[in-house]
Parts: C-alpha cells; structure tokens; sequence
C-alpha cells in the first residue's frame, strides 16, 4: 500500500516570499505520478502541478515548481512570489497508471495549511 | 472544459433522512467517479470507487448499505446517505476522470455540505 505523509500542519509565509511545503511517499511502484493540489476556503479542489516518476525534470507551473527526489521519495512544492490568494490547504497526492493509460485512485497526504500574510 | 457539476452543494436535514448527493462531468464522459469525505482541515478520505454500468467498489470500513453509490451513465454518479445520523454530517467530495484520452487527472466537483439535525 502506498502512504504520502505531511509532517507540516501549518506553514506561514510574507506575500512576495518563497516558501517550501514537504511531502514524502513510500510504494513500491517504480512508475508513479505525484500531484500538489490546493484546496482555498471555498473548499474546491484545485490541480496545482504534477509529475511523473520516469521523469528526472522537475515540473514547473508559473510560480509553482517541485523537487522530485525519486531514491528520497520526496516530492516538495515551492511556492515564489507568494500571493494572497495562495492561502489554502495543499495535499500532495500519489497515483498509478490502471491499465497504462489511466490514472488509479488518489492517496492523499494529511494536508498543509498554508497562510499568505500581506 | 472538464467541469464537474456537484448538486446540492449544502443540504441540512433530520436524522433518519436519506440524502442523494449528484456528481455529473457536465463536457465530458467519466467511465470512473470517485467519492471522498472530508472532516474540517482534514485529508480527502476516498469511500468508494464508482464504475459506470457496474458495482462500487469500497474503501474498507465504508458501509456500502449506507452510502449507496448509483453509476448508471457515463456522466452521472450518486451518492445516496440512507438514513443519515449525526454522525454522517461531513464534506463529499466527487471527483470524474475523463474517460478519453490518456493520464488524465481526476476533476473535482464543489462539495456538498450535509449536516444531519
């Protein structure tokens, strides 16, 4: 079974910083994909970034990027230029492919409540 | 595109009610529907997997009797709560994943607020 863990409960940060959320995972799948989703006060689930395992690059989306560490099973999102609006609760979220063209379900970390201060 | 339709978004009702929550991708088919519930700052908690024309498949410890999940088109899945307690009340959550194409991500509807009286 695979678990992804999110030691930060609650992370703080100055609007015009940069700030760091942490993930790691534990599977025994060699191919995998690992997603950063955020969740604002209304409560929807938005698709952040995400990232193949069989990829050494790591993604990147405007502001957001990750450092995939595969051999650490670390997945972390960094966050510049912070902005008001980028106040939420973030999971990182691991998946495998059913059947090599579909998505499995999602695991989902505890979540990481992240607050932009002006 | 790929929007996910979640209906209602809040309902509040006595116990001993049954309540049917609407999941529906609104400019896409979605073979698989996926159900969470979400307690306040709480990780998404996946319930079940629905398959279109086929049984639910469900997370163990989720009573399948009391969350009756219906996948009868390609577009529509429901979650029913049958006779809804207190202890119900929570955040549901579906999600579709497109049916065409390859690696596509799961769509998230809104969520329905259910508060059990």
């Amino acid at each position: 079974a695979q678990t992804v863990t999110q030691s930060q409960p609650e992370m703080s940060v100055q609007e015009a910083e940069t700030v760091t959320l942490s993930c790691t995972y534990d599977t025994s799948e060699n191919n995998y994909y690992l997603f950063w989703y955020k969740q604002p006060p209304s409560r929807q689930m938005i698709l952040v970034i995400r990232q193949e395992a069989y990829k050494q690059q790591n993604a990147t989306e405007n502001r957001f990027s990750v450092n995939f560490q595969k051999a650490a099973k670390s997945f972390s999102l960094k966050i510049s230029d912070s902005q008001l609006g980028d106040t939420a609760m973030y999971f990182c979220a691991f998946t495998t492919l059913i059947g090599g063209t579909s998505y499995g379900k999602l695991t989902f970390g505890q979540g990481t409540i992240l607050t932009v201060h002006p | 595109g790929a929007v996910v339709s979640q209906h209602p978004s809040w309902v509040i009702c006595k116990s001993g009610t049954s309540v049917k929550i609407e999941c529906r991708s609104l400019d896409f088919q979605a073979t698989t529907m996926f159900w969470y519930r979400q307690f306040p700052k709480q990780s998404l908690m996946l319930m079940a997997t629905s398959n279109e024309g086929s049984k639910a498949t469900y997370e163990q410890g989720v009573e399948k009797d009391k969350f009756l999940i219906n996948h009868a088109s390609l577009t529509l899945s429901t979650l029913t709560v049958t006779s809804a307690h207190p202890e119900d009340s929570s955040f549901y959550i579906c999600s579709a994943r497109e049916t065409a194409g390859i690696n596509q991500p799961q769509h998230f509807g809104d969520g329905t607020r259910l508060s059990i009286l």
